[in-house]
């Protein structure tokens, strides 16, 4: 199986900081890996797919990047409303997998 | 607008069986695979497997392909999952989610398995 290593596995930075989360696959998974954001008692929401595009509703402030088999999700300016859990997923391949996640707290 | 609506909560006795739903809405059911997920309290997402339902055809995680039976029906739209031989283990919040890139999501499932 694919292994999606995250990290960190939790910070915390102040409002308005710019704030990167790196996920690593193990193997080769091309661009088919996604961003979610997930906060307690809801739904894991869509971020980022195809590891660059920014879904539907999701604030231009994120965005996603990829350099070989790293890719990052970043928010140019952190708002309160950012904290919740970051989890990455690879849909390359079956099983599908993903990242252990990141918590992200606000200072 | 796509929506997933999942059964209600339930509260199940351990060694026994459980069968949830996801009601798809606002697209063509099948055009599109029905993923499951997995989330146990305070810890992480983990997918279960899929299920094609123009077809009926299932890819299970390896952990799952004992525990998990996936179905579909296309005159409801309705996506199933059962779940057998509960144990503790199996006590988490199952969500059902649409394929390719796990889009849109149902509100989530929360099974607890308790004598």
């Amino acid at each position: 199986d694919i292994q999606l290593t995250q990290s960190p596995s939790s910070m915390s930075a102040s409002l308005g900081d710019r704030v990167s989360l790196t996920c690593q696959s193990s193997q080769g998974i091309g661009n088919y890996l996604s961003w979610y954001q997930h906060k307690p008692g809801k739904p894991p929401k869509p971020m980022i797919y195809y590891a660059t595009n920014l879904a539907d509703g999701v604030p231009s402030r994120f965005s996603g990047s990829r350099s070989g088999s790293d890719y990052s999700l970043t928010i140019s300016s952190l708002e309160s409303e950012d904290t919740a859990i970051y989890y990455c997923l690879q849909y390359d391949e079956y099983p599908f997998t993903f990242g252990s996640g990141t918590k992200l707290e606000i200072k | 607008e796509v929506l997933l609506q999942q059964s209600g909560a339930e509260l199940v006795r351990p060694g026994s069986s459980v069968k949830i739903s996801c009601k798809a809405s606002g697209y063509t059911f099948t055009d599109y695979y029905m993923h499951w997920v997995k989330q146990r309290p305070e810890q992480g997402l983990v997918w279960i497997g899929r299920i094609n339902p123009a077809n009926g055809n299932t890819v299970y995680a390896e952990k799952f392909k004992s525990k998990a039976t996936l179905t579909a029906d296309k005159s409801s739209n309705t996506a199933y999952m059962q779940l057998s031989s509960l144990t503790s283990e199996d006590t988490a919040t199952y969500f059902c989610t649409r394929s390719g890139s796990l889009d849109y999501w149902g509100q989530g499932v929360m099974v607890t398995v308790s004598s």
